[in-house]
Order: C-alpha cells, then sequence, then structure tokens
C-alpha cells in the first residue's frame, strides 16, 4: 500500500462548480497535512496546511479525518485558473527521520 | 526577496554521464530537501541537509550523493545515469529544525533528460 494515495483523476468541471478530492494515508501516527498545488512543468507551491479542527481559506476548505485516515480539498465556485494538479502531502518516516511524503496528484481541469 | 533558485534549469546527458546539480536556499533557511519528481508521479524523496549534517535519505541507489555547504546551499550529484534518472529535480529550503515535516517551499527545479 502506497504511504499516500490520491485519486489521479482528472477532474474536469465547469467553472463555478464545487469539488471535492480526497486522499489517504497509511501512517497512523502522521502529525503534519499539507496540499499543495502543482502547476503543468512548475514547482509545487504550498496551497494550505490541514489543521485537526478543519481550515478554510477563501473558496478552499481542508479536512482531516484522524480515525479514517484521509484529508480532503474542497474547491467552491471554481475558477479556470484552479486547473492545475493538486498534491497531497503527509509526514512520515525516511530513514529514521521525519519527512514529507508527497501523493501522486490528482489533476483538475476547469473548463468554460 | 529571492526565493529557492537552482541551477541549471535544463539539461542533457547520456547514459553513463554524471551530473551536478545545484541549490540555493532562500536566505536564513538551514535545511535543504531534495526530490525527484518524475512525470506523471508526486515528488519523491532523495535527501534533506540540515546545518550540513544529513538528515535522511530516501530509497535512491548510492549513485545519488550531496552535501550542503556552509552557506546552506547544496549540491547533488548522480553518477552513472540511467534512462530512468529522467526527471525534474525539486530543491526545496525549510526554516529549519530536525523535524523534517516543515513547511517546504520549492525552487523551480532542474530538468533532467538522459539519453
Amino acid at each position: 500500500r502506497k504511504e499516500v494515495e490520491q485519486d489521479p483523476g482528472p477532474f474536469n468541471v465547469p467553472e463555478g462548480a464545487t469539488v471535492a478530492f480526497n486522499c489517504t494515508y497509511s501512517n497512523s501516527a502522521s502529525q503534519s497535512f499539507f496540499w499543495y498545488r502543482q502547476d503543468c512543468r512548475k514547482e509545487p507551491k504550498l496551497l494550505m496546511s490541514v489543521y485537526s479542527s478543519g481550515n478554510e481559506d477563501g473558496r478552499f476548505t481542508a479536512q482531516l479525518n484522524r480515525a479514517s485516515q484521509y484529508i480532503s480539498l474542497l474547491i467552491r465556485d471554481s475558477k479556470l485558473s484552479d486547473s492545475a494538479t493538486y498534491l497531497c502531502v503527509v509526514n512520515g518516516v525516511i530513514g529514521g527521520y521525519n519527512k514529507l511524503i508527497f501523493g501522486a496528484g490528482t489533476r483538475l481541469a476547469v473548463h468554460p | 526577496d529571492a526565493g529557492v533558485t537552482q541551477s541549471p534549469t535544463h539539461l542533457i546527458k547520456t547514459r553513463g554521464q554524471h551530473v551536478t546539480l545545484r541549490c540555493s536556499p532562500i536566505s536564513g533557511h538551514k535545511s535543504v530537501s531534495w526530490y525527484q519528481q518524475v512525470l506523471g508521479q508526486g515528488p519523491q524523496f532523495i535527501f534533506q541537509y540540515y546545518e550540513k549534517e544529513e538528515r535522511g535519505r530516501g530509497n535512491f541507489p548510492d549513485r545519488f550523493s550531496a552535501r550542503q555547504f556552509p552557506n546552506y546551499s547544496s549540491e547533488l550529484n548522480v553518477n552513472a545515469l540511467l534512462l530512468g534518472d529522467s526527471a525534474l529535480y525539486l530543491c526545496a529550503s525549510s526554516f529549519g529544525s530536525l523535524s523534517g515535516a516543515n513547511v517546504l517551499t520549492f525552487g523551480a527545479g532542474s530538468r533532467l533528460t538522459v539519453l
């Protein structure tokens, strides 16, 4: 089982739609959770951290479910500029050290 | 303020050659991490350095090595290149700590093509 799993998509949605992505993680001891956004052939950029109580940043809402070991990202009122790959990131242990582990990403395509 | 800078941005090598990639972290950041991203996959952890010491190594062969300099810049070296080493190599810096789970800020990457 992969440490961080995401539906690769693509999710094709019209402008103004609401879309949700889920991500599952295998390490129950994980404490740090993030969503990164990556545009085509660009570097990943932090979209938002995910807190236990859930958090919202404008049109974006992130939720954490520790019992089921998944995190979610909800995008409301989708814009064309939201088209990108969304990477789920969770901390895990690699080589005895705590590291950030990335999922393979979920592609979102917003069309007019 | 300059972000994370990487060089070169693009390079083409042939099998068996070696490559050196360079990274300068954000000013004040003491930790540098290297990730490899193959097309269609998420970034895979290669190395982290903090205060010039290695703080973790991913599941990569010994052909991959790295170091961090006193000014916190870093180099990633890959020897005996294989076709499968073709990827985007991302450097990320973070403010600090030994945690390894701090927010990462990535550079634009070095895109390596091995022919």
